[in-house]
C-alpha cells in the first residue's frame, strides 16, 4: 500500500495569512502515460463528509475558492490557502488514487491563531 | 445534481452484521464506480473498496477481505455495503462516495454518512 504522510498534524494561522500543508507519498503517484498525478485534497468540517477541493494534484473542483491551490508532482505535494478565512477552519486530507487501496494522509487540523 | 443518500444509524452487537445502503440520484448510476470508506470517531479516513455498478465487480481492501460484501440494485440506483462479524473497533461513520470518473478521478461526491455503533 502507498503510505501518505502529511505535515504538520496541526496548524494555527492568522486570518488573512497563508496556510501551507504538505503531503508526501511513499511512492510516485504520477501516471506516466497521461502525465497526471493521482492525488486529491479534501476538506472536512465537523459532522460533515469530506469535500473534494483539488484533484489531479492541482485542479480546483468547481465552486472551490481560488485561494486554494494544489501543487507538486511525483511524491511531494502541497495545499496552499493564500489568505485564510474563518470558514476554512477544518481538517484537510490528501489522498492518492493511483492504486488500491486508495490511502489518505493522517489529516492536518487547521485553526485560527 | 449528484446526490447520495445513505440509510440511518445502526447499533449492533459484536459478531453481528450490518448492511448500509446508498441511494444515488442525479446521474447514470451504472456509469461510475461507487466507493465505500469509513471514519472511526476522532480518526482519519479508511478506504474499504469499490463496486462497479455496471458489472457488479468489486475490489476490496485486504483488511476487509472475507468480511465485507458490496452489492448493488440497478433498478433502484442503490449500492449496499455489508460488514460481518462486527467488532467494537468497527464503530465508525461509513460513507459511500461516487467516483469522479475520467474527469476527476478521486472520490468526488459523498453521502452524508451512516454511524454504525458496535456495542454489547
Amino acid at each position: 500500500d502507498i503510505v501518505m504522510t502529511q505535515s504538520p498534524d496541526s496548524l494555527a494561522v492568522s486570518l488573512g495569512e497563508r496556510a501551507t500543508i504538505n503531503c508526501k507519498s511513499s511512492q510516485s503517484v504520477l501516471y506516466s502515460s497521461n502525465n497526471k498525478n493521482f492525488l486529491a485534497w479534501y476538506q472536512q468540517k465537523p459532522g460533515q463528509p469530506p469535500k473534494l477541493l483539488i484533484y489531479w494534484a492541482s485542479t480546483r473542483e468547481s465552486g472551490v475558492p481560488d485561494r486554494f491551490t494544489g501543487s507538486g508532482s511525483g511524491t511531494d505535494f502541497t495545499l496552499t490557502i493564500s489568505s485564510l478565512q474563518a470558514e476554512d477552519v477544518a481538517v484537510y486530507y490528501c489522498q492518492q488514487y493511483y492504486s488500491t487501496p486508495h490511502t489518505f494522509g493522517q489529516g492536518t487540523k487547521l485553526e485560527i491563531k | 445534481q449528484v446526490q447520495l443518500v445513505q440509510s440511518g444509524a445502526e447499533v449492533k452487537k459484536p459478531g453481528a452484521s450490518v448492511k448500509v445502503s446508498c441511494k444515488a440520484s442525479g446521474y447514470i448510476f451504472t456509469g461510475y464506480y461507487m466507493y465505500w470508506l469509513r471514519q472511526a470517531p476522532g480518526q482519519g479516513l479508511e478506504w474499504m473498496g469499490w463496486i462497479n455498478p455496471n458489472s457488479g465487480g468489486t475490489n476490496y481492501a485486504q483488511k476487509f477481505q472475507g468480511r465485507v460484501t458490496m452489492t448493488r440494485d440497478t433498478s433502484i440506483s442503490t449500492a449496499y455495503m455489508e460488514l460481518s462479524r462486527l467488532r467494537s473497533d468497527d464503530t465508525a461513520v461509513y460513507y459511500c462516495a461516487r467516483s469522479g470518473g475520467v474527469v476527476r478521478g478521486a472520490e468526488a461526491f459523498w453521502g452524508q454518512g451512516t454511524l454504525v455503533t458496535v456495542s454489547s
